[in-house]
Parts: C-alpha cells; sequence; structure tokens
C-alpha cells in the first residue's frame, strides 16, 4: 500500500542552522508530492508541491525540497531557519490521481532553540 | 480568491451526544471536499470524501457520518459521541489539481 514516512518526530534547530526534514514514500507510479506545515491549532498550509521536472522546488518562507526517485526521498530544507518556523511538517503523497486522495506522513515537529 | 470556513472552532460534548460540524467553501464551484481527523500527536487520517452533492465515500469504519447537502457545504455528524471521537478535525478542498486546501479546524473534547 502507499504509505509515507517520516523518521523524525522531534527535531530541534538552533535559529539560524541549516535544517533538514526527512520523508520517503512508497508508491508504484510517478508520485505527486506535498510538504504541509502547521502551526499549533491551525490548519494546514501548502509549502511546495512535486510533480515532475525539476527535482528540487522551491517553496514560500524560503523552503525548498528534492525529489530523489532512487532513494524514494522528498527531504525539506531551509538553509537558515527562524524562531516563527517552529511548527509541524507533514509530508504528503496522492494515493488516487482520480479522487485526489492524500496520504499523510505521522509529522515532525520543529523546535527551535535560541 | 476561495476561501474555506469551519465552524465551530472549538466544541465541548458530553459522551453520548449528537455532533454536527460544517464546512463550507466560497469561491468555487463543484470542489472534492475532504473530513479528516488529527489526534493528539499523529497525523492526519483521512475519513470522508465527496466528489459532489450527495456522493459521500467513507474511508474508515466508524461512529462518524458525512453529507453533502449543496455543492459547496461539507457536514460531519454523530448520533452519538465516543470519548474516541475527540481530536482536531479539519475540512479540505480541492478543484481542479491535487493540493488540498484546508479549513483552519474544530478542535472537538468530548468528556
Amino acid at each position: 500500500a502507499q504509505s509515507v514516512t517520516q523518521p523524525d518526530i522531534h527535531i530541534t534547530v538552533s535559529e539560524g542552522a541549516s535544517l533538514e526534514l526527512r520523508c520517503n514514500y512508497s508508491y508504484g507510479a510517478t508520485p505527486y508530492l506535498f510538504w504541509y506545515v502547521q502551526s499549533p491549532g491551525q490548519g494546514l498550509q501548502l509549502l511546495l508541491k512535486y510533480f515532475s521536472g525539476d527535482t528540487l522546488v522551491q517553496g514560500i518562507k524560503g523552503f525548498e525540497a528534492e525529489f530523489k526517485r532512487s532513494q524514494s526521498s522528498f527531504n525539506l530544507r531551509k538553509p537558515s531557519v527562524h524562531w516563527s518556523d517552529a511548527a509541524e511538517y507533514f509530508c504528503a503523497v496522492v494515493v488516487n490521481t482520480g479522487f485526489q486522495k492524500l496520504v499523510f506522513g505521522t509529522g515532525t515537529r520543529l523546535l527551535v532553540s535560541p | 480568491s476561495q476561501t474555506i470556513h469551519q465552524w465551530p472552532a472549538t466544541l465541548v460534548q458530553p459522551v453520548g451526544s449528537p455532533l454536527s460540524l460544517e464546512c463550507t467553501v466560497e469561491g468555487t464551484s463543484n470542489p472534492n471536499l475532504y473530513w479528516y481527523r488529527q489526534a493528539a500527536g499523529r497525523g492526519l487520517q483521512l475519513l470522508f470524501y465527496s466528489v459532489g452533492i450527495g456522493q459521500i465515500s467513507s474511508e474508515v469504519p466508524q461512529n462518524l457520518s458525512a453529507s453533502r447537502p449543496q455543492d459547496r457545504q461539507f457536514i460531519l455528524s454523530s448520533k452519538k459521541l465516543l470519548l474516541s471521537d475527540s481530536g482536531f478535525y479539519l475540512c479540505a478542498w480541492v478543484e481542479g489539481g491535487y493540493e488540498q486546501f484546508f479549513g483552519p479546524g474544530t478542535r472537538l473534547t468530548v468528556l
């Protein structure tokens, strides 16, 4: 079955340091992939998406992600983390293109230390 | 521009009471609509999705039901709430693409 794995439940990064959040997917065809961010008590906001083409995609808030088919990965990166980036991050893959159904990973909570 | 509303924002209900959560989308037509539940410390679980008025697909057998009485309205209901129904409920929509856009959510606490 299609699935998404986010192996890190929590990550703590110092403000100004670089960030990489891991995401691995299991899907037979070319995946459509997303990263979402959720601040406490709020809905999810789309950061970026990958459908095809350039494997390095740029998103909002200075985030980027790289699709690596050989590793079945779609890791999220940011060169310099700000305190406002503290939130929960979810990776997702489309598993039914007819109904646009998504499967989400369990999320990674990012803590930013001063 | 499109917006999505959910109400109420928070709800505290006793076990055995009924439930009705509402989701309304503005600025779009014939969207696909989705209900998710997010339990504490866990990811998102798809509960229901709808591709049109009166068309509901259930992903997980449970104590909940969904209805779509109008094109841009999606309702999540229960006749008798269980403790395990507590969580954060999110509505989302898609129109013409694959990315889903989420509402602000409803925090449900069942006591």
